[in-house]
């Protein structure tokens, strides 16, 4: 089984500043790598597929990169909308598997 | 629109047994592959369970031998029928839409879920 790895566990930034979150795979996992967005008491919506793909209507300041191991989620302006949890999610292989989350708080 | 409701969570005694069903509109659930994903309270996610278009299921080892998915294509619904519940299964259970026709892949749909608590 892939373990995934997401750091920092928590992250505090005020509003307007850039976010960058990291996940890494215990072994390749190609460009096969989601990010998921939860906020409290929802269901988690998708974010980025393919690595670097936004979801339908997912805002330009979301943006994925990196391939094989290690992954970045970088939020750019940071709105009050997107303090939530993020999950990395690979489907590269059986069985599917997802990181721990990263909480993205006021400060 | 694409829409998925869950019902049937519950409180259920360890060794037990449930069934989750999930109730699908704007597609059809025998056009996609469909999965179950599960969040224990203050935890992570957790893949659950997996059918394909063609009726193929995978489950994850600890639910194998003691959860089953299927479908309803009549009623265009997606049901887990949970036995021999632990109390480590205490969780909200998602339905979820996979993106593409493969096993292997990321969710573009999910419901709100339903909670199961497993307890005495």
């Amino acid at each position: 089984e892939i373990v995934m790895t997401q750091s920092p566990d928590t992250l505090s930034a005020p509003p307007g500043e850039r976010a960058t979150l990291s996940c890494r795979a215990s072994q390749s996992v190609s460009s096969n790598l989601a990010w998921y967005q939860q906020k409290p008491g929802q269901a988690p919506r998708l974010l980025i597929y393919g690595a670097s793909t936004r979801a339908t209507g997912i805002p330009a300041r979301f943006s994925g990169s990196g391939s094989g191991t290690e992954f970045t989620l970088t939020i750019n302006t940071l709105q009050s909308e997107d303090f939530a949890v993020y999950y990395c999610q690979q489907y590269n292989n059986w069985p599917l598997t997802f990181g721990g989350g990263t909480k993205v708080e006021i400060k | 629109e694409v829409q998925l409701v869950e019902s049937g969570g519950n409180l259920v005694q360890p060794g037990g047994f449930l069934t989750l069903s999930c109730a699908a509109s704007g597609f059809g659930v025998s056009r996609n592959f469909m999965g179950w994903v599960r969040q224990a309270p203050g935890k992570g996610l957790e893949w659950v369970s997996t059918m394909s278009t063609g009726g193929v299921t995978y489950y994850a080892d600890s639910m194998q031998g003691r959860f089953f998915i299927s479908r309803d294509n009549s009623k265009n619904t997606l049901s887990l029928l949970m036995k021999n519940l632990r109390l480590e299964d205490t969780a909200i259970y998602y339905c979820a839409k996979f993106g593409s026709a493969s096993f292997m892949d990321f969710f573009d749909a999910w419901g709100q879920g339903s909670l199961v608590i497993v307890s005495s």
